[in-house]
């Protein structure tokens, strides 16, 4: 079964408005998840390191005050995208690193379809 | 030169095939190596890990790692129209990032 929850699974919401993609590891602790977008038929481009306590660390290209991310708990991530547009939407997938145990395994949820009109 | 390379494919073959889909890098640091299969509109699923040089079996799937040649494989006998999907690689060091191949598209035809 599924390691990682994202939710919500699909969120269409009006240009100018914000959204939250909420991301939970359900059977282990997870210090540090990753946030992915992924355009159609392309590949997995990362977004941001999310480390639990600490400020998320983005990459070059990705604006830290438009996708906000939030690492609260040890299991729970989140992203916000901030005054959306329509070319923000996408798939977007968290993932987060298994625990020594699970060999530093990156399992995923299930991605986050967002449309913005 | 990217740190991971994949062929996209489309690869097409017929019910039953053997598949075999391949990776290939140049970052000697990488130590661990995962196979992931992605259905349309659905997030990557974790299908094999292997932390060393050698084969790795679970059921249809065989992951290979050659860290010598610094090239990876995952074969799957027996091939089903399930099985149709994109296939991504990824591979990392310690607590380096994740680094993911491009994907392989994969159509089995019936």
């Amino acid at each position: 079964g599924a390691v990682v929850s994202q939710h919500p699974s699909w969120v269409i919401c009006k240009s100018g408005t914000s959204v939250k993609i909420e991301c939970r590891s359900l059977d282990f602790q997870a210090t540090t998840m990753f946030w992915y977008r992924q355009f159609p038929k392309q590949s997995l481009m990362l977004m941001a390191t999310s480390n639990e306590g600490s400020k998320a660390t983005y990459e070059q290209g990705v604006e830290k005050d438009k996708f906000l991310i939030n690492h609260a708990s040890l299991t729970l991530s989140t992203l916000t995208v901030t005054s959306a547009h329509p070319e923000d939407s996408s798939f977007y997938i968290c993932s987060a690193r298994g625990q020594l145990s699970r060999g530093n395994t990156i399992y995923f949820g299930e991605g986050s379809w967002l449309t913005v009109v | 030169q990217k740190e991971v390379e994949q062929d996209p494919g489309p690869l097409s073959v017929p019910e039953g095939a053997i598949v075999s889909l391949n990776c290939t890098y140049s970052n000697s640091a990488f130590q661990y190596f995962m196979w992931y299969r992605q259905y349309s509109r659905k997030g990557p699923e974790l299908l094999m890990y292997t932390y060393s040089s050698g084969n790795k079996e679970d059921g249809r799937f065989t992951a290979q790692v050659d860290k010598s040649s610094k090239y990876i494989s995952l074969f799957i006998r027996d091939s089903q129209p399930s099985d149709s999907a994109t296939y991504l690689c990824a591979m990392g060091g310690g607590y380096q990032k994740v680094t993911f191949g491009t994907g392989t598209k994969l159509q089995v035809i019936p």
